[in-house]
């Protein structure tokens, strides 16, 4: 068991570029999440996948963002034509089905739009 | 829509002290109820959980009860050390359908030697 791994750990970027980061969820875990968190903030729901199915979404996803996760395995999130309020700790976790919804969370993915 | 209140922070106490951050909650179904750490340069870890009414969960000498009438799920512990020195969420998700997590706002603790 390695834990749920996220990459880049930190990505600067340029108002208007797109980003795309990574995240490797426990291997056994079927269900995987996305959450926001922004300083001084708990965590906000984004997302959720049960294997390769994304079953739910935030009204907080808008439009520029898109998340996958094919085959089931790892997830990616997408951010296009990122704004300065897209800045945020992006955070991945997964769990497994009957594991009483503990969830592991991944160290997260600090984004800064300039 | 479900939400999660704690008390505000932060919180700064001696060592040995007696720790409460009190959170409330408001569900429309019968959620489950967590307490999250996140120490400094850390992911979050689940401290401790608790799944029905008057259940109590419990880890590393921290305590919470879940307490259907008042909504609440206050964290305790008798003695806070230093290494307890993080930043403590509160959360609950309901039992079906995506069970995401819905966390309060967080309370930063520091204990002071």
């Amino acid at each position: 068991d390695t834990g749920v791994s996220q990459n880049p750990r930190h990505k600067i970027t340029k108002r208007g570029q797109n980003v795309t980061f990574r995240c490797d969820p426990i291997s056994e875990h079927n269900r995987l999440y996305w959450y926001r968190q922004t300083l001084g903030q708990g965590p906000e729901f984004l997302t959720y996948f049960q294997n390769e199915a994304q079953l739910e979404k935030s009204r907080l996803l808008s439009d520029r963002f898109s998340a996958e996760r094919p085959k089931g395995s790892f997830s990616t999130l997408e951010i296009q034509r990122t704004e300065q309020g897209d800045s945020a700790m992006y955070l991945c976790a997964s769990s497994r089905t009957g594991g009483g919804n503990i969830q592991y969370f991944g160290a997260g993915t600090r984004l800064s739009v300039l | 829509g479900d939400s999660v209140t704690q008390m505000e922070g932060p919180v700064t106490l001696s060592e040995e002290a007696f720790l409460t951050i009190n959170c409330t909650y408001t569900a429309t179904g019968y959620p489950s109820l967590f307490w999250y750490v996140q120490y400094p340069g850390e992911g979050l870890q689940l401290l401790l959980k608790a799944t029905k009414a008057d259940d109590k969960g419990s880890n590393k000498g921290f305590e919470a009860t879940y307490r259907k009438e008042t909504t609440s799920f206050h964290l305790e512990k008798g003695s806070v050390q230093v290494s307890d020195s993080a930043v403590y969420f509160c959360a609950l998700s309901e039992s079906q359908g995506a069970q995401k997590l819905v966390f309060g706002q967080g309370t930063r603790l520091t204990i002071n030697p």
